[in-house]
């Protein structure tokens, strides 16, 4: 039961240009939902995130979307860089309506690989 | 400031033996989690600490899973006569407070059983 999902395993992007990452979720009691870096060797790193009672969230280069109606979110890279190559994942958590502690729930993950 | 810490970085072991991983969380962080990333997947949760409560096992996915922490210090997470299945990277992370979401990573150990 994949209660957050990201259906591209992998995105090619020229530097510069826009990178978008999707990530759908099926739990409704999902109230946060945050994105990861993750680096080769490394542990991931937070990178940006968004209460469920917005539906934008920006942060230099990176802006995060929301729609809950579509249990839909996105990340976006403008401009993107070659350092943004990593995989990136998607987290969801429920401390409103559910665990009463930050118990995330990731997607499996998305390469993206920023071209010079 | 120090971040968190695992050890050993790699390790390989036989089907059936028993291995034994290490994390140190970030000083003064009360929550800590253990997670699982198999080839390929996301990650998996696992376990949650948090002070001197009953840790949440839900993730645990058999009986030949432990875990361990002392205190709001070290944890330790145990597999108990490994198989194949069990290869995968073991993340550690820990957080501030327990309803903190933004969680801290370890570079995690990566097990290979052969």
């Amino acid at each position: 039961d994949q209660q957050v999902k990201q259906n591209s395993p992998s995105l090619s992007v020229q530097e510069g240009r826009i990178s978008i990452l999707n990530c759908d979720y099926t739990n409704s009691m999902f109230d946060y939902f945050l994105w990861y870096k993750k680096y080769p060797a490394e542990g991931p790193t937070f990178l940006i995130s968004i209460s469920s009672i917005k539906d934008k969230n920006e942060d230099g280069r990176f802006t995060v979307f929301l729609n809950k109606s579509a249990k839909h979110l996105s990340l976006h890279i403008v401009p993107s860089q070659p350092g943004d190559s990593a995989v990136y994942f998607c987290a969801a958590s429920a401390i409103a309506g559910g665990t009463s502690y930050g118990k995330l729930t990731f997607g499996q993950g998305t390469i993206l690989t920023v071209h010079p | 400031g120090a971040g968190v810490s695992q050890s050993p970085s790699n390790k390989v072991t036989e089907k059936g033996k028993d291995v034994e991983l290490r994390c140190d969380p970030i000083s003064g962080h009360t929550a800590l989690y253990w997670y699982r990333q198999r080839l390929g997947q996301g990650l998996e949760f696992l376990i949650y600490f948090q002070g001197n409560s009953a840790p949440d096992k839900s993730g645990l996915p058999s009986d030949r899973f432990s875990a361990e922490r002392t205190g709001e210090s070290v944890s330790t997470l145990t597999i108990q006569r490994t198989q194949q299945e069990d290869s995968a990277v073991y993340l550690c992370a820990s957080s501030l407070q327990p309803t903190s979401y933004e969680q801290y990573f370890g570079p995690g150990t990566r097990l290979t059983v052969t």
